[in-house]
């Protein structure tokens, strides 16, 4: 089975803040990485599909990129709601696996 | 507006068994794979099984093969969960959602599964 590892596990961050969030594969996997977004007792709501494509209704300023074993889920300036939990989830022959998520913390 | 409902979690006895329902709206359901995804309380997410539209189609995670079944009814605009010889590890809320270029496009609220005795 494929492991995502994401880093880093929790953030800290500011708001205006650049933010990164990394999401390693064990192996190389198909373009079909997702990112997610979940706050405390809700679902998680889907922000990226397929890499880099931006789920309707979702601000410009997230925004995905990576291939092969190495992804990431980018914040250009970080707002007061986007303090979260963020995970990314791959698809690869039948099989869909959540990394552990990284949450999002107010510096 | 796209809606699903989940219904059927609580407290059950290792060994039990619980029938988890999502009913959806919204949507032409007929035309969607479908997902039940579960978190542990204070942990992460985890993919348990995916159903294709037409209900041909059946994938789950190793921990649950044998155990859970996923089912559908199109005429009924619902989605099911069996969940059988149930283990305190499989305490969780259960959510099920709609698949979208293999990621989990819309989700419902979730419902709480407690194996305890």
């Amino acid at each position: 089975d494929i492991q995502m590892t994401q880093s880093p596990s929790t953030l800290s961050a500011s708001v205006g803040d650049r933010v990164t969030i990394t999401c390693r594969a064990s192996q190389s996997i198909s373009p079909y990485l997702a990112w997610y977004q979940q706050k405390p007792g809700k679902a998680p709501k889907l922000l990226i599909y397929k890499t880099s494509n931006l789920q309707n209704g979702v601000p410009s300023r997230f925004s995905g990129s990576g291939s092969g074993t190495d992804f990431t889920l980018t914040i250009s300036s970080l707002q007061p709601d986007d303090f979260a939990t963020y995970y990314c989830q791959q698809y690869n022959s039948y099989s869909w696996t959540f990394g552990q998520g990284t949450k999002v913390e107010i510096k | 507006e796209v809606q699903l409902v989940e219904s059927g979690g609580g407290l059950v006895q290792p060994g039990g068994s619980l029938r988890l329902s999502c009913a959806a709206s919204g949507f032409i359901f007929s035309s969607y794979w479908m997902t039940w995804v579960r978190q542990a309380p204070g942990k992460g997410l985890e993919w348990v099984a995916n159903i294709k539209h037409d209900g041909s189609e059946r994938y789950y995670v190793d921990s649950v093969k044998g155990r859970f079944t996923i089912a559908r009814d199109n005429a009924k605009n619902s989605l099911y969960l069996q969940l059988n010889s149930l283990r305190a590890e499989d305490t969780a809320v259960y959510y099920c959602a709609t698949n979208h270029y293999y990621a989990f496009e819309t989700w419902g609220q979730g419902t709480m599964v407690t194996v305890s005795s």
